[in-house]
């Protein structure tokens, strides 16, 4: 399986502020998450990251909260924009790839927002 | 739209005892897998169910899949406080992506 690291692990920001995650990876991967878990829950994919091209996002998730990018196939960066305490969550990357759909996880972001 | 359900939600275990959680779809999925959160933790990946009616044993741990690929069970045996974490399952539908349940956290007690 990939290595995969993020950087911040945690962060405190200010309401207002944005935060950019990085996720890098080991090695070159065919697809690239990114995932957000609230406190207690499960995970909820916010959007595919897609090398060279517009990231593909879910329902309720929108590019100019949470721009993405994905400039090779073992980087990407994901901007919690204009962040509210409701944008308080763990953000995790992940990875898939190989002929298989078996998702390996980075260790996450821990954001808080005052 | 697609849902995966996973009860329970919370389980506490006598170490020792034997516990199931159960996942359920509303449509027949390509395939299910399951993850362990330890708490503080990221998701890691534990196993994957393809086949209808497919079993597949890990030490402790028996994963099903059930016939009609709706639903799946993690059964552990004899729990251990290694085992203590969130256990998720994730379906892959016909829509293209996993589709994580809500999880079963897991409590044991000594």
């Amino acid at each position: 399986s990939a290595v995969i690291s993020q950087k911040p692990s945690r962060d405190i920001c200010q309401r207002g502020t944005s935060l950019t995650i990085q996720c890098q990876v080991d090695s070159q991967v065919t697809m690239m998450f990114w995932y957000r878990q609230q406190p207690g829950q499960s995970l909820t994919l916010i959007a595919t990251a897609n090398q060279g091209s517009e990231a593909t996002y879910e329902s309720g998730f929108v590019i100019d909260k949470f721009p993405i990018s994905r400039p090779n196939l073992t980087f990407s960066t994901l901007t919690v924009s204009n962040m509210s305490p409701e944008d308080s969550s763990i953000y995790l990357c992940s990875v898939a790839g190989g002929g298989t759909d078996t998702q390996y996880f980075g260790p996450g972001t821990r954001l808080t927002v005052l | 739209g697609q849902q995966v359900m996973q009860i329970p939600q919370y389980q506490h275990v006598q170490e020792g005892e034997d516990f199931t959680t159960y996942c359920n779809s509303s449509t027949t999925l390509s395939n299910i897998q399951w993850y362990k959160q330890r708490p503080g933790g990221h998701p890691v990946f534990l196993i994957q169910l393809v086949k209808s009616g497919e079993v597949k044993k890990q030490k402790r741990l028996t994963f099903q899949f059930g016939e009609a690929k709706k639903n799946s069970s993690l059964h552990i045996t004899a729990t251990q406080t290694t085992d203590v974490g969130t256990y998720f399952c994730a379906g892959l539908g016909s829509w293209g992506k996993l589709q994580f349940g809500a999880g079963t956290q897991v409590v044991v007690t000594p």
